[in-house]
């Protein structure tokens, strides 16, 4: 079955430190994998994504992702975190074809302190 | 950046009463747009597949007579809650397929604002 797990429902980092949010995949074929950022009472909005492209992936915000499939990870970092950083992050995957049917990970909550 | 419009944003209704919530994309043609709910502080569950022009395929466990979905046109799909009931509130979510770039479906979803449902 197709899954998402994402290790720490809440993540709290200093301003400045560095983020990183975990996500594993299982597969049996190759994913699409991406996060996205949720704010409070918002939609959610896409910051990166992995298409079988190159794995280290680039999204905005300074957020970057790097697919690595020895260890079906799908890490989501930035080097350093600012106070509007605090957000809802959420890994999902997909297997391409017609269906774009995402299954999301739980969700990680990050909070920036001061 | 494709964009996608949910309307209303907030909605307040009485049990017993239907609510609907319209789905666009703005500047792009969706075959098909997908209704995720969210409960506070958990995951985005999915609930269908609105296909234009057809009828949608529900999620196991989601009653399509209590949660009708039309897709009437490549840029509205609709969800109505009938005889909603306090645990129906719930933030509702709609998203629709980017289409082709390049000739390659990327599989990258763009999502409304979400709706949020109160039931009295």
């Amino acid at each position: 079955a197709q899954s998402v797990t994402q290790l720490g429902s809440h993540v709290s980092v200093s301003e400045g430190a560095l983020v990183l949010l975990r996500c594993n995949y299982s597969s049996s074929v190759p994913p699409y994998l991406f996060w996205y950022v949720q704010y409070p009472n918002q939609g959610l909005q896409l910051l990166l994504k992995y298409t079988s492209a190159a794995t280290l992936v680039k999204g905005i915000n300074g957020f970057e992702a790097e697919f690595k499939k020895s260890e079906t990870s799908f890490h989501l970092t930035k080097p350093s975190a600012h106070m509007s950083d605090a957000a809802e992050y959420f890994c999902a995957v997909t297997y391409g074809g017609a269906t774009n049917k995402l299954i999301f990970g739980t969700g990680t909550l990050l909070a920036v302190q001061p | 950046g494709a964009v996608v419009s949910q309307h209303p944003s907030w909605v307040i209704c009485k049990s017993g009463t239907s609510v609907k919530i319209e789905c666009r994309s703005l500047d792009f043609q969706a075959t098909t747009m997908f209704w995720y709910r969210q409960f506070p502080k958990q995951s985005l569950m999915l609930m269908a597949t609105s296909n234009e022009g057809s009828k949608a395929t529900y999620e196991q466990g989601v009653e399509k007579d209590k949660f009708l979905i039309n897709h009437a046109s490549l840029t509205l799909s609709t969800l109505t809650v009938t005889s909603a009931h306090p645990e129906d509130s719930s933030f509702y979510i709609c998203s629709a397929s980017g289409g082709a770039s390049g000739g390659t479906n990327t599989g990258e979803l763009f999502f409304g604002e979400g709706s949020r449902l109160t039931v009295l």
